[in-house]
């Protein structure tokens, strides 16, 4: 059973535009909401990650929006750059449980068009 | 670079047969995880280690296993192996800092099994 599910499985979009990736869970045990870059032949990378105190967080062209309420949480990439043709995963860890396995989305394969 | 380093980047095998993934974290880090990843299951968490003792289980197969050394290494032992256990294997390292905790993910071996 996939604890995080995530759409869309892939993505194009156009270099300027917004790239936006959606994730949804069920568990409230929940608690740390990472999001991961993965580049062909890499590992994955820690990106941005948010908790569910704040709603929003921010960090150059990469915000996660958070909503606590729908047990929804969204990347947003403005701006999108070629160089930002990745896969992205998002994950989520339990409460209480630094140092804990993250479980992971099924990820979004983002292309940016020239 | 994360700093995680994982040997070897390729291994071609038949089935049947058995390989060790081997795995060296971050410096400092006492905890490691081992993660498949493959097309249809994405990134699936098999199992942590924290200073050398096991501390968390996923869905590991009974025919896989692991340990971590006292110099912190790990290696993941795959036996009996089938074609379907041909997957790219992530490990990655984490320690607490403070209130945070990464897991920085090392590039993975590829696994083909024939």
């Amino acid at each position: 059973q996939q604890q995080v599910k995530q759409s869309p499985q892939s993505l194009i979009v156009q270099k300027g535009g917004i790239s936006i990736i959606n994730c949804a869970y069920e568990n409230t045990a929940f608690d740390y909401f990472p999001w991961y870059q993965q580049f062909p032949g890499k590992g994955p990378a820690l990106l941005i990650a948010i908790r569910p105190d704040v709603s929003e967080k921010k960090e150059g062209r990469f915000t996660i929006s958070f909503n606590k309420s729908a047990k929804q949480f969204s990347l947003h990439i403005m701006d999108s750059q070629p160089g930002d043709s990745a896969t992205y995963f998002c994950a989520a860890r339990r409460r209480g449980s630094t140092l804990g396995r993250l479980y992971f989305g099924r990820g979004t394969q983002l292309t940016v068009w020239p | 670079d994360s700093g995680v380093t994982q040997t070897p980047k390729h291994l071609i095998t038949a089935t049947g047969q058995r390989v060790t993934l081997r795995c060296s974290p971050r410096s400092g880090d006492l905890s490691v995880y081992w993660y498949q990843q493959s097309l249809d299951q994405g990134l699936q968490f098999l199992i942590q280690y924290y200073n050398g003792e096991e501390r968390a289980k996923g869905n590991i197969l009974e025919r896989f296993s692991a340990q971590q050394f006292p110099d912190l290494h790990s290696e993941l032992n795959l036996s009996s192996l089938e074609l379907g256990d041909s997957a790219l294997y992530f490990c990655a390292s984490s320690r607490r800092e403070g209130s945070q905790e990464t897991q920085y993910f090392g590039p993975g071996t590829r696994l083909l099994v024939l």
